[in-house]
């Protein structure tokens, strides 16, 4: 069973459009955050929800919003895409408790033209 | 803020070669230290992890202290394999915010 998933593996836009990722988790994990991968490699946290509500929100543009419908989903909508959000964007879940492990989803690959 | 140092790669390694990938961390407290691995077209999975000074995290043959002299969670494997071949991320959470903050990566590439 995937514990983490996101749709779609992997996303070719245009600058402009706008564009979701979804994110699911089966875990039971009351925790779930978006992490940005650059063409580097270097991961940097976005947002995290607790039990539907909000508690991390990096300095990210506000083309970016999280959606999280219940504790399983968190999604990622992105409007007006512009080419520097090309990346890969990863789910994860965890409980809330400091030190705990972090499940990663495979990733979504987005790319913008 | 808090950060997370780790080595330059890429790093290349014959098999059964031995293996440092060093890292340091400036937080304030008494973070806890991870290491993931991510394997080529995968997402990121915990390797092992430390919750306070002086733990050893251990998992697959790999190891890291937590030294807070130091500052550092070097990790370490005595022999590596092919399939160690992969990126690996040091980072670290403050208690009361369970924000991970990741390392640059570094990326192993070990030959047969």
């Amino acid at each position: 069973d995937t514990a983490v998933s996101q749709t779609p593996k992997y996303l070719v836009t245009q600058m402009g459009n706008d564009k979701s990722i979804k994110c699911e988790q089966n875990l039971g994990h009351d925790t779930m955050y978006w992490y940005k991968q650059d063409s580097k490699k270097f991961l940097k946290i976005m947002f995290s929800y607790n039990n539907k509500e909000l508690i991390i929100n990096e300095t990210v543009p506000n083309r970016f919003s999280p959606k999280s419908p219940d504790k399983a989903h968190l999604n990622l909508h992105i409007n007006s895409l512009e080419l520097g959000d090309s990346a890969v964007y990863f789910c994860a879940s965890s409980r809330y408790r400091a030190g705990t492990e972090q499940f990663f989803g495979p990733g979504t690959r987005l790319t913008v033209l | 803020g808090n950060s997370v140092t780790q080595m330059e790669g890429p790093v290349t390694l014959s098999e059964e070669a031995f293996l440092t990938i060093n890292c340091t961390y400036t937080a304030t407290g008494y973070p806890s230290l991870f290491w993931y691995v991510q394997y080529p077209g995968e997402g990121l999975q915990l390797l092992l992890k430390a919750t306070k000074a002086d733990d050893k995290g251990s998992n697959k043959g790999f190891e890291a202290t937590y030294r807070k002299e130091t500052t550092s969670f070097h990790l370490e494997k005595g022999s590596v394999q092919v399939s160690d071949s992969a990126v690996y991320f040091c980072a670290l959470t403050k208690g009361g915010s369970e924000k991970l903050v990741f390392g640059k990566g570094t990326k192993l590439t070990v030959n047969p």
